[in-house]
């Protein structure tokens, strides 16, 4: 079983509507959480972290849930510009600085 | 700032010619790291480090060496190259201290091994 396990879509949406990623991970160790977004051919680059009380970063608002191990992230507005792929990141208790990441899950925004 | 840096950007090696991946960073960031990705499988940790002087393997560290004598440089050594490390493969880095510290990653370097 993947430590972090997401849908890999793709999720086709017209501009302007809402669409959710969820994530689930299996280690109940781990401690910070992040989503990443990675648009074609680039490196991943750090969208929000996510904290237990839930965030939001304008039109995006991510969630945790602990004793489900599942994270999400919910994108309102959608712009063409979202198209990329959101990777699901997690770090371990132990070990801070090793990301474990998802395979990712593609977005694609249509006109 | 450049960030974090990565040469060349792309590669191709036949199977057993050697190499290496070249990383720098200039925000004297303490953690560096070098990560692989291939099709449908996230991208997986090949080997870090936690200061000059310091590295160890990650979760895929088989077919690479590592070495770190400067904090801005961590290169990644392919000692015989092989079809299954045809990947793209990149570098990052994060500072110390604050747990949840974002990391820094490179544009990346795309390998094919014939």
């Amino acid at each position: 079983r993947k430590e972090v396990e997401q849908d890999p879509g793709p999720f086709n949406v017209p501009e302007g509507a809402t669409v959710a990623f969820n994530c689930t991970y299996s280690n109940s160790a781990s401690q910070s959480f992040f989503w990443y977004r990675q648009d074609c051919r680039k490196e991943p680059k750090l969208l929000m972290s996510v904290y237990s009380s839930g965030n939001e970063d304008g039109r995006f608002t991510a969630q945790l849930n602990r004793a489900s191990q599942y994270i999400s992230l919910l994108i309102r507005d959608s712009k063409l510009s979202d198209s990329a792929t959101y990777l699901c990141v997690v770090t371990l208790m132990d070990s801070s600085y090793k990301l474990i990441f998802g395979s990712g899950t593609r977005l694609l925004v249509r006109p | 700032n450049a960030g974090v840096t990565q040469t060349p950007k792309f590669q191709v090696l036949k199977t057993g010619q050697s190499m290496t991946l070249q990383c720098a960073q200039d925000m004297n960031h303490e953690y560096m790291s070098w990560y692989r990705q291939d099709p449908g499988m996230g991208l997986r940790l090949i080997h870090y480090s936690v200061g000059a002087g310091i590295t160890d393997q990650g979760e895929v560290p088989n077919g690479y060496n590592v070495s770190r004598s400067t904090t801005e440089d961590f290169p990644l050594r392919l000692l015989s190259a092989a079809p299954s490390q045809t990947s793209v493969y990149f570098c990052a880095s994060r500072g110390g201290g604050r747990i949840g510290e974002t990391q820094y990653f490179g544009p990346g370097t795309r390998l094919l091994v014939l």
